[in-house]
């Protein structure tokens, strides 16, 4: 079973970047794919981008492109997420997820909420 | 992208009794190694999502048989037979088959 533990809630204001962490227990990173996902009460659950299976190519939603980084330090089994130019629009939960052989998505983390207001 | 519509938006349920949820695609989600590519996830109260079905009718590791998938091309349906108190939370939809994969709006169930 694949545990997946997030960094705590953040607050940014308007234009400012933010990143959240995603720590591996019970498997390493490079045995996963990872993918963040996001949740707002305007536009409901949103995958924002991930790493391939197989390839592990990053692959970005276009709504995403330019403003999102995604990386992974394999010495500490921890994913980032790093979301720039941010807009009150981003005010959400983010979570990391992993997918599995059949493209599912199969463990998520617990979420990290980023609030972005001025 | 691939549009997904779920029905209804909310389904209130007597323990006991069945339940059913609609997904359509808005192209069809047949794979060409000729599998359906399409997920059921659940978020109960205060919870992240989880995985309920994939791949249109594979159950993941626990879930009861009570939870059913079927369909195919771009019409799918998620089938509670006998909807518990624990199975309270919002459904959603989703498709892997192509990216950015997308998500329906969810149908939130609860209980009568």
């Amino acid at each position: 079973q694949v545990h997946l533990v997030q960094s705590g809630a953040e607050v940014r204001e308007p234009g400012a970047s933010v990143k959240v962490s995603c720590k591996v227990t019970d498997y390493t990173l490079t045995e996963l794919s990872m993918h963040w996902v996001r949740q707002s009460p305007e536009k409901g659950l949103e995958w924002m981008g991930g790493f391939a299976l197989g390839t592990h190519e990053a692959l970005y939603a276009h709504e995403f492109q330019g403003r999102l980084t995604m990386t992974e330090d394999t010495s500490t089994d921890t994913a980032y997420m790093e979301l720039g130019s941010l807009r009150s629009v981003d005010t959400a939960v983010y979570y990391c997820a992993t997918l599995g052989q059949e493209q599912m998505i199969d463990y998520w983390g617990q979420g990290s909420l980023v609030t972005v207001s001025s | 992208d691939i549009v997904m519509a779920q029905s209804p938006f909310s389904l209130a349920v007597t323990p006991g009794e069945p339940a059913s949820i609609s997904c359509r695609s808005n192209q069809s989600l047949l794979n060409s190694n000729g599998f359906h590519y399409l997920d059921w996830y659940v978020q109960r109260p205060g919870q992240s999502p989880q995985l309920l079905i994939y791949l249109v009718s594979t159950r993941a590791s626990g879930v009861p048989d009570r939870f059913r998938g079927s369909g195919s091309g771009t019409d799918f349906t998620l089938e509670i037979t006998r909807v518990e108190a624990a199975d309270v939370g919002v459904y959603y939809c989703m498709q892997p088959l192509q990216t950015p994969f997308t998500f329906g709006r969810g149908t939130k169930v609860e209980i009568k």
